[in-house]
């Protein structure tokens, strides 16, 4: 399998319905990770979920929910969304080390998000 | 604040020839790490290499070098040899190694394309 896997890979859904994206993954790793990138933007850190707590939550609004039952599974609850939230939803994973060593990121290959 | 910047939209190279791809970054903080990931078509973000702000020598991964210029702050990525395959998307990242809450910045990135 795969390291990262994120499932819709695309998913398209009205300003009224509610969808969830989903990703595992298969590394071992302590900590997952939500961006978002949109065209012609850098990847945006949306959520970052250590030992399944969640440590960062850039300002990110709240029909956008995540959650995290467990160290491999991460999900990104979606409701009455906009349409600026059509975009590449991406998924990653890091092994935290501690002592500041470099845990780099495995990335899935994104959930495309179209919003109508 | 710290933030990156590249400043290629876009780049042409030909086929097994070498080409620099440009990343200038700023942060006050002196522990840092610098990451090279790769974006193909197909959305995955591929980790290519990475460079930590106290190592005393460039990074170098295969064809991947890292020129890493800590009083330009610069951290430009060569690849040598480029193959048709190493058309994609590349960004440049930093993470505060200090910083406990696992944030990786990006670059808006640059589009490489080679050439037959």
């Amino acid at each position: 399998e795969t390291g990262v896997t994120q499932t819709p890979r695309h998913l398209v859904m009205g300003m009224t319905n509610k969808k969830s994206l989903k990703c595992e993954q298969h590394l071992g790793h302590n900590a997952m990770y939500w961006y978002k990138q949109s065209a012609k933007k850098p990847l945006e850190l949306m959520f970052v979920y250590s030992l399944e707590e969640r440590v960062e939550n850039n300002s990110v609004p709240s029909r956008f929910s995540p959650e995290c039952p467990n160290s491999s599974h991460l999900f990104l609850h979606l409701h009455t969304l906009q349409p600026e939230d059509s975009a590449l939803y991406l998924c990653a994973s890091s092994q935290d080390q501690g002592g500041g060593l470099a845990g780099e990121l495995f990335f899935g290959e994104g959930s495309r998000l179209t919003v109508l | 604040a710290q933030k990156i910047t590249q400043t290629q939209p876009g780049m042409f190279v030909q086929e097994k020839e070498a080409v620099t791809l440009d990343c200038t970054y700023d942060t006050s903080d002196p522990s840092y790490g610098l990451f090279w990931y790769k974006q193909p078509s197909s959305g995955e973000m591929i980790f290519l290499i990475y460079q930590g702000s106290y190592d005393q020598q460039n990074a170098t991964e295969g064809r991947y070098s890292l020129n890493f210029q800590k009083a330009r702050k610069s951290a430009n990525l060569v690849i040598s040899a480029s193959q048709l395959g190493d058309s994609a998307m590349y960004f440049c990242a930093m993470r505060d190694m200090m910083d406990s809450s696992y944030k990786l910045i990006f670059g808006s990135g640059t589009r490489l394309l080679v050439r037959p």
